[in-house]
């Protein structure tokens, strides 16, 4: 059974970049796609954006100029990054398995930006 | 970009009742539509893909319906371990948004 682990810093500071982890057990990465997804705290799911074992990537137009997803095949992850952050981006940060509907998800890792 | 509307945004029911859900999309997304339910503090779940097909697992008082705008899920009785807030998601361009939820409370 796939599992998924978010990591990363649970905050970071205005303008500074967001990093995230995924670790994925239970399935090689390069054999599906996957995505980030986003929730901040009371509200809805937002789609990030999706990578294909291929490396090609998509992304929700709001954040494509700040949003970069990438593969760690030797390690089994899956990394965010997520520029000049601000409040905004506060959220849960999930990610999944699946590059457009995730059929198994991380438990999510809350971020909050804030200096 | 599609906009995904789903109502109600919140229902009250009881253990047993027959509950729908709508999605509706702002324009034809043939049948690339899924269902989550998510409780509080928790990831999703995939509950629902294809727009009818249930996932692994899924009890089958789950069912969902519809192709084109619109879709519906349906919980034919529903049981303590249901209340939860429902979300629908288009996956058939990008951006593959969601629908704002449903929750289903007591």
């Amino acid at each position: 059974q796939v599992q998924l682990q978010e990591s990363g810093p649970g905050l970071v500071k205005p303008s500074e970049t967001l990093s995230l982890t995924c670790t994925v057990s239970g399935d090689p990465i390069t054999d599906y796609q996957w995505s980030w997804i986003r929730q901040p705290p009371g509200k809805g799911l937002q789609w990030i954006g999706g990578v294909h074992y291929s490396g090609s990537t998509n992304y929700h137009p709001s954040l494509r100029s700040r949003a970069s997803i990438s593969l760690d095949t030797s390690m089994n992850q899956i990394s965010l990054r997520l520029t000049s952050a601000t409040a905004a981006d506060t959220a849960v940060y999930f990610c999944g398995r699946g590059g457009y509907s995730p059929d198994h998800w991380g438990q999510g890792t809350l971020v909050i930006v804030s200096s | 970009d599609i906009q995904m509307t789903q109502s109600p945004s919140s229902l009250s029911a009881s253990i047993g009742d027959r509950v729908t859900i709508t999605c509706r999309a702002s324009q034809d997304i043939g049948n690339f539509l899924a269902w989550f339910q998510q409780k509080p503090g928790k990831a999703p779940k995939s509950l629902i893909y294809g727009a009818s097909n249930l996932q692994s697992g899924v009890p089958s008082r789950f069912s969902g319906s519809g192709s084109g705008t619109e879709f519906t899920l349906t919980l034919s009785s529903l049981q303590a371990e249901d209340f939860a807030t429902y979300y629908c998601q288009q996956y058939d361009s990008s951006p593959y948004d969601f629908g704002l939820g449903t929750k289903v409370e007591i």
